[in-house]
Order: C-alpha cells, then structure tokens, then sequence
C-alpha cells in the first residue's frame, strides 16, 4: 500500500552539528520525492527534491540521498542552525497519481 | 504576499454552524488541494482539483465540501462537523502535468476548532 514514515518522530541536536532526517517508503512506483519544513505556525515549505532516477542531489546546506534498493530517504542539514528547528516531512509521488503521499514528520530540535 | 493565501487563519465553530475556508493562489498554478494536518499525523489529502474539475476525493465525509470556482480559488465549505474534525487546514497549488505532480505550494493554513 501507500505509506511513507519517519524512523524517528524527534531529533535533537547541537546547534553547528550535522542532521540527518530519515524517512522509508513502502511504494516502488514512487518516481518522485521531496522534503518539506514546517515552522510553528506555518505550512509546509519546500526543500529540497529528487527523483528516482538519481541518488543524490545537493542543496544549500542540504543534501538529499535516495536509496531505492531498501526504499530510504534521508535528509542531510550541514552546520546545522537555530532557524533549522522545524518539523520536516519527506513526501513521495505515486507515479502517474497526481498527488504526494506525507509521511508523519520529525521535529528537528537545535540545542544551542 | 505570499504566493498562496488562506482565510481565516483562525475559526471556532459550533457543531451546528456553517461555514467556508477560502484559498487564493496567485502564481498561476493549474492544481489547487485541501490537506487536512492533525497532530501527529500524517498530512492527509482531502480533495484535488486540476483545471478546475475535483480529480480526487479522498474518502473525506459529506460534511466537507470543496467548491474550485476558477484556478486561482479553492474554497471548502463546512457544515455539522465533529469536534474530531478540528485541524489544521491547509491549501495547496501545483502546476499539474508532465510524469511528477510537481513541488507543492502551501498556504499557512485555516486552524479550525469545532465546539
């Protein structure tokens, strides 16, 4: 079925320190992916995306990593600051659906 | 301004009352969805509306209605909720087509509290 999690519901970590963000997919249709940031108050803002066709893919500060053979998906935040806290998603297109499928989102906690 | 736009941002209704959640969109997108964000859980899709025409309605009850009068506006009506239906209501615009649904855009969301 459809379904996309997050091993861990919190992360904490110091403030310049390295985050990882873990996300598993269940769905091998899945041909595209994107990671959202949620602030306390606000909707949903895109990050950063990859498709399926590749494994990795470089943002600012971010880097997203694909690992189809074990459906995982993670989200790297480099030097990682106090505006990073937020509550971050990862979410997957069904190929040829026209909708993104959420998975339950990490609270990213920065402690300084 | 931002690019998507959601009124009101706050609301507290009664289980009788009826009321609407309005959505403006105004970057030229061609898809526009309501999302229904509850605590601790994951965003769930309500409806999806693509040109105009609902091409999704996902299980979600009677008592919501969505009405897309033209691509720039969503609206969703309410009417007889249950308190379980409080959330966090969110809007959404794509530009639908090609192989990927392409990058949301998320309005900041109606936060809805049924009495």
């Amino acid at each position: 079925g459809e379904s996309v999690g997050l091993h861990l519901p919190t992360l904490s970590v110091q403030e310049g320190d390295n985050s990882i963000i873990n996300c598993a997919y269940s769905n091998s249709a899945s041909d595209y992916f994107i990671w959202y940031k949620q602030e306390s108050g606000k909707g949903p803002q895109f990050i950063i995306d990859i498709r399926s066709n590749m494994d990795k893919r470089q943002g600012q500060r971010v880097t997203v990593l694909l690992n189809k053979t074990v459906k995982h998906l993670s989200l790297q935040i480099a030097a990682t600051q106090p505006g990073d806290s937020a509550v971050y998603f990862c979410a997957e297109n069904i190929a040829g659906a026209q909708k993104l499928v959420f998975g339950q989102g990490t609270r990213l906690t920065i402690n300084p | 301004e931002t690019g998507v736009t959601q009124t009101p941002r706050h609301l507290v209704m009664g289980m009788t009352n009826k009321k609407s959640l309005k959505c403006e969109q105004h970057l030229g997108h061609n898809a526009m969805y309501w999302y229904k964000q509850s605590a601790k859980k994951p965003l769930e899709l309500m409806f999806v509306y693509s040109l105009e025409e609902r091409v999704e309605n996902n299980s979600v009850p009677s008592r919501f209605s969505p009405e897309c009068p033209n691509s720039s506006h969503l609206f969703l009506h309410l009417h007889t909720l249950q308190p379980e239906d409080s959330a966090l209501y969110l809007c959404a615009s794509s530009q639908a087509g090609g192989p990927y649904t392409g990058e949301l855009f998320f309005g900041e969301g109606s936060r809805l509290t049924v009495l």
